[in-house]
């Protein structure tokens, strides 16, 4: 019940072009869903997070879809750049718990 | 900007040996986190720790694991005999509260041979 499933794990996609990162949750208690992005060497550094009261998000070229019914959330890169390239985790918790579940993550490429 | 600092960025020991991660959290964060991530796989929890005891620890931050903060600014993972299991990359992450951002340092990478 704790498991955050991620879909694709990797991605490539052209320059400009839109990528897509899926998530579902099982435990309803989550009420927080971040995104991660990892540069390979560093640490996961926060790109975006969304509460279930709203059902997006918009920060620059990053959005968060988040479907409470269905336990989904999802990340849309627009206009994809290179520098984008790198792993981004979807994560789940608690708001006032402790720990972070983390889904598998996805490896995207972004080809110039 | 602050961030989390961990020492050293690559520790390699012989398998039984005791090994001790350390990580210097930002100033004024009060919640602090060990992460593990497994060669190509996801980030795992390992402990939560708060006013100087553990809050919360998963099932794989078994006996061999502890953690501690001795001085007010470091925050340390010991693993106690080291197996070739434990080889992985340790994330530690500070927080101000439990519901704002968890920041990460850059990892230590373990490897045990």
């Amino acid at each position: 019940q704790q498991q955050v499933k991620q879909s694709p794990q990797s991605l490539i996609v052209q320059k400009g072009g839109i990528s897509i990162i899926n998530c579902a949750y099982e435990n309803t208690a989550f009420d927080y869903f971040p995104w991660y992005q990892q540069f390979p060497g560093k640490g996961p550094a926060l790109l975006i997070a969304i509460r279930p009261d709203v059902s997006e998000k918009k920060e620059g070229r990053f959005t968060i879809s988040f479907n409470k019914s269905a336990k989904q959330f999802s990340l849309h890169i627009m206009d994809s750049q290179p520098g984008d390239s790198a792993t981004y985790f979807c994560a789940a918790k608690r708001a006032a718990g402790n720990k972070l579940t983390f889904g598998g993550g996805t490896r995207v490429l972004v080809k110039p | 900007e602050p961030e989390v600092t961990q020492t050293p960025s690559h520790q390699v020991t012989q398998m039984g040996q005791e090994v001790i991660l350390r990580c210097v959290p930002i100033s004024n964060h009060l919640y602090f986190y060990w992460y593990r991530q497994i060669l190509g796989q996801k980030v795992e929890f390992l402990v939560s720790f708060y006013n100087n005891e553990i809050s919360e620890k998963s099932e794989i931050f078994d006996d061999q694991f502890s953690v501690e903060r001795p001085d007010g600014s470091n925050f340390t993972l010991k693993i106690r005999s080291t197996k070739l299991e434990d080889s992985a990359m340790y994330f530690c992450a500070s927080n101000f509260r439990r519901d704002t951002e968890a920041f990460f340092g850059q990892g230590t990478r373990l490897t045990v041979v």
